[in-house]
């Protein structure tokens, strides 16, 4: 059962624009974390997020955990076709052990 | 390698054979995850092992998978008696510390095995 819902499931942008991605639960997570997969590969961490309101940047993504760590958003800014792949959130319930993906995002940046 | 491997890349069955897919985790990982992915979308937990023990199999979907870590290091996922549904990609991940994913436990995915059941 995949309990984080991402949004939109498909985007395509040109190089230069500006995206954000949702991920979103009605289920409290420790924590969030953002991975980004190419074909043929496995996904690829990005970044962690572990407490409610925290924001990390990395170059031009921005990560946001929501307050209730209930959501997560991610953000590129000036967007390249490099920035192309699926991206993905993942989180431990804050009742338990186990971890979740959502059910992805997948970014082309047409250059 | 420095990374997690997985065999074979590709795997091409027909429906009722039986296959069996082989991860190599870093080395010296505790932890090691089998998950499955369908195209496009997220990777689904199937099973948890910390060294041999295999300490969660809640995501297995049936009787016909069954994974094993004998000796706290390589790992097989065994599917029995394919079906087309099952097929999908195949991921590992390894991670250094002992739990189940938690935040201090960075996972280290490999390539995947994609299994099409004919």
């Amino acid at each position: 059962t995949q309990l984080l819902e991402q949004s939109p499931q498909f985007l395509s942008i040109q190089e230069g624009e500006n995206l954000t991605v949702y991920c979103n639960s009605s289920s409290v997570f420790s924590s969030l974390q953002w991975y980004r997969q190419e074909p043929g590969e496995g996904p690829v961490l990005l970044v962690t997020v572990v407490t409610g309101g925290e924001v990390k940047k990395l170059k031009r993504l921005t990560f946001q955990f929501g307050d209730a760590r209930k959501d997560s958003s991610l953000h590129i800014t000036a967007a390249q076709p490099g920035d192309t792949g699926l991206y993905l959130c993942a989180g431990e319930l804050i009742t338990g052990n186990q971890f979740y993906f959502g059910t992805g995002t997948s970014l082309t940046v047409i250059p | 390698g420095a990374g997690v491997s997985q065999s074979p890349r590709y795997k091409v069955a027909k429906r009722g054979q039986d296959v069996a897919l082989r991860c190599d985790p870093i080395s010296g990982h505790v932890s090691l995850f089998w998950y499955q992915q369908a195209l496009g979308q997220g990777p689904e937990f199937l099973t948890y092992f910390q060294n041999e023990a295999q300490l969660d199999k809640s995501g297995l979907p049936s009787d016909r998978f069954f994974a094993e870590r004998p000796e706290g290091s390589v790992s097989t996922l065994k599917i029995q008696r394919t079906q087309q549904e099952d097929s999908a990609v195949y991921l590992c991940a390894s991670s250094l510390e002992a739990g189940s994913g938690t935040v201090t436990d960075t996972q280290y995915f490999g390539p995947g095995t994609r299994l099409t059941v004919l």
